[in-house]
């Protein structure tokens, strides 16, 4: 089945310092690939999404290309803030049979000041 | 404003009781899931529903139940068979399959602990 994977966290930096977060993906056809952000004690929110292969989503300085020959989708930020600190979800979105969306473990970056 | 509103945020149980988590959004989107997230674990798919009166089994429906008999409401209700309730709950919602590349959106979660 749709699977999605995503490095293991803690990942912990100091401010100013360029982020990477891996993402590859399992799927079946064409998925929408998502990253969404949670801050403690809140729901998900999208930070960018890409919907097709070379697309690259942006949002806050944070950045991910669709790249379907590596099945992959990472995050990268070319200078973190301490208010960056949160969990990363990378996810992607069926586009037969169900429709569900799929998402990875998290990675929880700490930004240190 | 537009959004999914899920209530309560804290909800406190004794074992052997039945609860309820609401979850209402007002963005006419056809589709609502219920996610399970444990520490370490992401996000787990309990149940989706991608219409009125109907809704399917995600990857860990045992011992939860919902039902979907209006667009707005899908409450989840987390039974005395589920052994391990304690967990934090994410209802989503989203335009549905015939919209592709939209994304989920998510309300504020409710951690419900058992006691």
């Amino acid at each position: 089945g749709n699977s999605v994977t995503q490095m293991e966290g803690p990942v912990t930096l100091s401010e100013e310092a360029f982020l990477t977060i891996n993402c590859t993906y399992t799927a079946t056809g064409y998925p929408s690939l998502f990253w969404y952000v949670q801050y403690p004690g809140e729901g998900l929110q999208l930070l960018l999404k890409a919907t097709k292969a070379d697309d690259k989503g942006s949002n806050k300085g944070f950045e991910a290309t669709y790249r379907k020959e590596t099945t992959s989708f990472h995050l990268e930020k070319g200078s973190v803030q301490v208010s960056d600190s949160a969990v990363y979800f990378c996810a992607l979105s069926e586009r037969s049979g169900t429709y569900k969306y799929i998402f990875g473990t998290g990675t929880r970056l700490k930004v240190l000041a | 404003d537009g959004g999914i509103t899920q209530s309560p945020k804290y909800l406190f149980r004794k074992e052997g009781q039945n609860v309820t988590l609401s979850c209402e959004q007002n963005l006419n989107h056809d589709a609502m899931y219920w996610y399970r997230q444990d520490p370490g674990q992401g996000l787990r798919l309990i149940y989706y529903s991608q219409i009125v009166n109907d809704f399917q089994k995600g990857d860990i429906a045992e011992g939860y139940s919902v039902s979907r008999e209006k667009k707005e409401s899908f409450p989840l209700t987390v039974t005395s068979a589920q052994k391990n309730p304690t967990a934090f709950y994410l209802c989503a919602s989203s335009l549905g399959q015939g919209a592709r590349g939209t994304e989920a959106f998510f309300g504020q979660g409710t951690r419900l602990t058992v006691v």
